[in-house]
């Protein structure tokens, strides 16, 4: 089972850069990672996705080390609208429906 | 294009009652799925379907039934509500496989007295 370790909170200030980590110590060979963004009241909204080394698109980037065993996204110059829930999810693309966990994700929240 | 549509937005039954939330996409996609998140908690995987005609058990099935007829519906019915099924319940359909990019619908707030 791919589970993913993520930190329950972030906080941070506008025009910063927000980096938020996420652990999968037991990815498989073909499972992909993604991260999906949800604001209140709303469904989630998908941010980027990636395998291996950096992706990139005009909303943030991911970074994914050699082992793969952890990834970043990265927001770059964070606005009050970037508060939300972010959740990084691990599985393949045959995986089992059960392999692909939501789990409780981060709440990043920005200041002024 | 309305992407993913969910049908009714809110809804409160009591204990024992029946209802059926409708999901409808308009993307031709292949997979769709229906999730509950409860307060503070991510989403948990109720059901999900690989095609027209097909359905198959995520996380957290118990209690409910779904129905895929046609390929741009997802039903998701719940035969004698309880009070544990009280969450926001979620449409969404994918194109290809379940790592493909997720399109999620609005969301249907569900409270069972």
């Amino acid at each position: 089972l791919a589970k993913t370790t993520q930190p329950i909170s972030m906080d941070s200030y506008e025009g910063q850069e927000v980096n938020i980590t996420c652990s999968h110590n037991n990815i498989a060979t073909n499972d992909y990672i993604t991260w999906y963004q949800q604001f209140p009241s709303q469904g989630p909204r998908f941010i980027i996705q990636g395998y291996k080394t950096k992706v990139t698109n005009e909303v943030a980037s991911l970074f994914i080390p050699a082992d793969r065993k952890s990834s970043t996204l990265s927001l770059p110059r964070v606005s009050l609208s970037d508060t939300a829930v972010y959740y990084c999810l691990v599985g393949g693309r045959y995986s089992s429906a059960s392999k692909i966990i939501f789990g409780s994700g981060t709440r990043l929240s920005i200041r002024p | 294009n309305a992407g993913v549509t969910q049908t009714p937005k809110f809804r409160v039954l009591k204990t024992g009652q029946s209802m059926t939330l409708l999901c409808a996409q308009d993307m031709n996609h292949e997979y769709m799925y229906w999730y509950r998140q409860d307060p503070g908690m991510g989403l948990r995987l109720i059901h999900y379907s690989v095609g027209e005609g097909t359905t198959a058990k995520g996380e957290v099935p118990d209690g409910y039934n779904v129905s895929r007829l046609k390929k741009q519906n997802f039903l998701l019915g719940l035969e004698s509500a309880a009070p544990s099924q009280t969450s926001v319940y979620f449409c969404a359909s994918s194109p290809l496989g379940l790592t493909d990019t997720q399109y999620f619908g609005p969301g249907t707030r569900l409270t069972v007295l």
